[in-house]
């Protein structure tokens, strides 16, 4: 069986402070782990992936997320947040070598960056 | 240009009506997948197929019919609605349907069922 747990349902920065949003998985084989984000009233865009190899990967806009087997986490950070980056954001767990690729989301983590 | 297309926007439908979701992708993949998003419930899925065969079927109800009449179709038949089916429904699509392959999402399409 396969889970996501996103343990902040919200979470409130002010621009220009670093953001971390925490994410645990559970899998029963080696995962292939996601961060997606939606902006409101907008589809789910990739911002990284993990595959194997070094455990931070970098993503799209400034985003890094460090992959940990030991703690089954897959933290999503940014040293420096802009207002453009208020969106929900989506830990995501897919199985390695399963046909049939279904994806298996975290409930979302909202982000709210201030001025 | 959008490369993934879901039609309509927006739906309203009465309680026991049937609806069809309609998508379309443009970026040559061979696998496509819908998802549905409901309110204080995490992203779910609901199908995935790969070159117009069904792979995983995961929803309990057979009033959701996945169609694919081309292999860059994926439309998605819901019949005898219901107010618990209002939902934002993803389509999506990927290259492959392997593990490792990104899935790519469409804007999606808001149901509302009164």
């Amino acid at each position: 069986a396969q889970s996501v747990t996103q343990p902040d349902a919200r979470v409130t920065v002010s621009e220009g402070a670093s953001l971390q949003l925490r994410c645990k998985y559970s899998s029963s084989g080696t995962p292939y782990l996601f961060w997606y984000v939606q902006y409101p009233r907008q589809g789910l865009q990739l911002l990284l992936k993990y595959y194997s190899g070094d455990p931070v990967v970098q993503g799209v806009n400034g985003f890094e997320a460090e992959f940990s087997k030991s703690n089954s986490s897959f933290h999503l950070r940014k040293a420096s947040v802009h207002w453009s980056d208020s969106a929900v954001y989506f830990c995501v767990l897919s199985a390695r070598h399963s046909a049939g690729n279904k994806l298996t989301f975290g409930i979302g983590t909202r982000v709210l960056v201030r001025p | 240009d959008p490369k993934i297309i879901q039609k309509p926007k927006y739906l309203v439908a009465v309680t026991g009506s049937e609806k069809i979701l309609i998508c379309e992708q443009y970026l040559g993949h061979n696998a496509m997948y819908w998802y549905r998003q409901s309110a204080k419930k995490p992203l779910e899925f609901m199908f995935s197929y790969s070159y117009q065969k069904l792979m995983d079927n995961q929803t309990a109800s057979s009033r959701f019919q996945p169609q694919s009449s081309k292999k860059n179709h994926l439309d998605l038949q819901i019949t005898a609605l219901k107010p618990d089916d209002s939902a934002t429904y993803f389509c999506a699509s990927s290259q492959e349907d392997w593990g490792q392959d990104t899935q790519y999402f469409g804007p999606g399409t808001r149901l509302l069922v009164l």
